[in-house]
């Protein structure tokens, strides 16, 4: 199946900072793709979807200002956590379109983000 | 409504043995996805098995099975002999492509395979 990729797989920010999160299609072109929130112990919440060209569509209740996207290219997605705070602490993971399984979504190994 | 409903937080399985996962969805549309994922403790989710709401087998990937019962949406996982590296967390989702793409995630349920 497709790969994407996701750097940094961990990363400890003091608050106030900003962390970039990015997200990469290997191998193949992605026009969407996806961002997800899970705290410990929950499912994945998803947060936003990231269109290649144009803006964000963002879910119910998620900061728009907070958590920006990025989607300059086909193959890329940043998330920039802006200003971080201790409560922005967790998982985030990105998934894009398989174009290899039909329905089929593949997933980045995920970020883990400690805001200290 | 929820979407995605997983009953079982938490289960235990004996090693070599089989265990069934319960998954059982909402939907109105006739076209959807259903899928299932595994994400052991490293995070990362790892595809296991899809089953489409048109198929009409059950779904199979090697040790995987989906037990795929339309008219009561239900979309169990049979987990069979089990192994040791299959603890870890198991998510049924469900995709719809008529409703924006995105995938919809239960809660999870938590599987330990003891030796």
């Amino acid at each position: 199946g497709a790969v994407v990729s996701q750097h940094p797989s961990w990363v400890i920010c003091k608050s106030g900072t900003s962390v970039k999160i990015e997200c990469r299609s290997l191998d193949f072109q992605a026009t969407t793709m996806f961002w997800y929130r899970q705290f410990p112990k929950q499912s994945l919440m998803l947060m936003a979807t990231s269109n290649e060209g144009s803006k964000a569509t963002y879910e119910q209740g998620v900061e728009k200002d907070k958590f920006l996207i990025n989607h300059a290219s086909l193959t890329l997605s940043t998330l920039t956590v802006t200003s971080a705070h201790p409560e922005d602490s967790s998982f985030y993971i990105c998934s894009a379109a398989d174009p290899v399984r039909a329905f089929g979504y593949t997933f980045g190994s995920g970020t883990r983000l400690t805001v200290v | 409504a929820q979407k995605i409903t997983q009953t079982q937080p938490g289960m235990f399985v004996q090693e070599k043995e089989a265990v069934t996962l319960d998954c059982t969805y909402d939907t109105s549309d006739q076209s959807y996805g259903l899928f299932w994922y595994k994400q052991p403790s490293s995070g990362e989710m790892i595809f296991l098995i899809y089953q489409g709401s048109y198929d009409e087998q059950n779904a199979t990937e090697g040790r995987y099975s989906l037990n795929f019962q339309k008219a009561r949406k239900s979309a169990n996982l049979v987990i069979s002999a089990s192994q040791l590296g299959d603890s870890a967390m198991y998510f049924c989702a469900m995709r719809e492509p008529n409703t924006g793409n995105q995938f919809y995630f239960g809660t999870g349920t938590s599987l330990t395979v003891i030796p």
